[in-house]
């Protein structure tokens, strides 16, 4: 079994529906991300948490919102989907080492996300 | 605002033929550089970190170093299962949480 699994791995969806995008993880790891991969951009950080009860946006949170429901789960919801949030959507998790990120980041295997 | 920039976007290659990747970068008080590696419908997989200038570091076929402004992936000899896209990254110093990705390099290797 992968260390990190998201679920579904592909979704076709309507504008204005509610889509929800989930990530679980057997790494241990306190850290997890939430990417979007678009061609020619990279990967962009759409929400991190560093534990529980910790949540912060990342450089494109606008119109996303995350929960983390447990050390081990950490999911992505799109409340109202728009076409151009068709992406590939990433899940990662990261160790630290005193507190501090080691940058080994810990992929999913991505779930595609098309916007109709 | 940290920049990475990737070139070229693709490169084919013949089996044996060796090359180098280049990733440029501006960060604000470099933390770490990062490669990964990216085959077809999976998640990128990490392969090395470079702390400082005129670090390397080497994994088979791959060589990867780094200068005050930029870091080369060099493929020694590939072999077909070389193909895939790869990924740079910087961490800012002031940034812990966050690693800014370059679009990729596509390598191709044809036997």
């Amino acid at each position: 079994d992968a260390d990190v699994t998201q679920t579904p791995r592909n979704r076709i969806t309507k504008t204005g529906k509610r889509i929800m995008l989930e990530c679980s993880q057997t790494k241990g790891h306190d850290r997890m991300y939430w990417y979007r991969q678009d061609p020619g951009l990279g990967l962009r950080l759409i929400y991190y948490s560093f534990d529980v009860k910790d949540i912060n946006k990342g450089e494109i949170s606008d119109g996303y919102s995350v929960s983390r429901q447990a050390q081990a789960k950490f999911s992505l919801s799109l409340e109202s989907a728009i076409p151009n949030q068709t992406a590939l959507y990433f899940c990662a998790t990261s160790d630290s080492l005193q507190g501090q990120n080691t940058g080994e980041l810990f992929f999913g295997e991505g779930s595609r996300l098309t916007v109709l | 605002e940290d920049q990475v920039t990737q070139s070229p976007e693709a490169l084919r290659l013949q089996e044996g033929e060796s090359s180098s990747l280049n990733c440029s970068y501006t960060v604000s008080g470099l933390r770490g550089l990062f490669w990964y590696r990216q085959d077809p419908g999976k998640g990128p997989e990490f392969l090395f970190t470079l702390y400082s200038a005129g670090e390397e570091k080497e994994k088979e076929r791959l060589k990867a170093t780094l200068t005050k402004k930029e870091s080369f992936l060099h493929i020694t000899a590939p072999k077909p299962e070389d193909s895939a896209t790869y990924l740079c990254a910087v961490q800012a110093g002031s940034n812990d949480y966050k690693l800014s990705f370059g679009a990729g390099t596509t390598v191709t290797v044809r036997a």
